[in-house]
């Protein structure tokens, strides 16, 4: 069965930091892996999509990385700054079932 | 533009009561999810729908729960009889396809059930 798991759950650094939150998942097949936002009482959107045979995408300040074999992703966020304070959630998406396995998530602030 | 809209925003109900919940997806996205976040748990996976479709239903709670789409837009999930238990935010999200694509994320509507 897969599981998902997200290190650190909390996390407060000052601004302008670059930081790295990690996720990792027990079964190497799966089909993609995404990074989420979610702010509190709202949905949740979707920052990165990076496909099973990729090891990263970027967008903008922020990066992820693959490594499928060791069941490890990684989102780095460079300059951090208050705005980015969410939580961030990290799923895995199995095409086997068309179903996203979702990490507890890491609550980041960012103290201005 | 617009994106994923779902009502109401919260419903509060006595326990035993029926409840709707109504996902409006994105224009010309064929897939459509629904999940539940309950208060210290997670995300749970509830069901998909691609086009009017729902081929796996095992992700439902109990068969209390059930959902539909028509004319590949619209999706409405139902819970009769409901439970404490059902108290969380249930979350919807539309893409323009099962794979590939990223998911769009609603709102949700926070259920309370007293």
């Amino acid at each position: 069965k897969q599981e998902v798991t997200q290190i650190p759950a909390a996390l407060s650094v000052p601004e302008g930091e670059n930081l790295v939150l990690n996720c990792s998942f027990t079964d190497s097949a799966i089909y993609n892996l995404q990074w989420f936002r979610q702010d509190p009482g709202k949905g949740l959107t979707s920052l990165l999509l990076i496909q099973s045979s990729q090891r990263e995408q970027t967008s903008g300040r922020l990066n992820a990385s693959l490594d499928k074999s060791s069941g490890r992703s990684t989102l780095y966020i460079a300059a951090s700054q208050p705005g980015d304070s969410a939580t961030y959630l990290c799923a895995v998406f199995l095409d086997s079932n068309y179903q996203l396995i979702w990490g507890a998530g890491t609550k980041l602030i960012i103290k201005p | 533009g617009a994106g994923v809209s779902q009502s109401p925003s919260n419903k509060v109900t006595e326990k035993g009561k029926d409840v709707e919940l109504r996902c409006d997806p994105i224009s010309g996205h064929t897939a459509l999810y629904w999940y539940r976040q309950s208060l210290g748990q997670g995300l749970e996976f509830l069901i998909y729908f691609q086009g009017n479709s729902a081929p796996d239903k095992s992700g439902l709670p109990s068969d209390r729960f059930s959902a539909e789409r028509t004319g590949g837009s619209v999706s409405t999930l139902t819970i009769q009889r409901t439970q404490q238990e059902d108290s969380a935010v249930y979350l919807c999200a539309s893409s323009l396809a099962l794979v590939d694509q990223p998911q769009h994320f609603g709102d949700g509507t926070r259920l309370s059930i007293l």
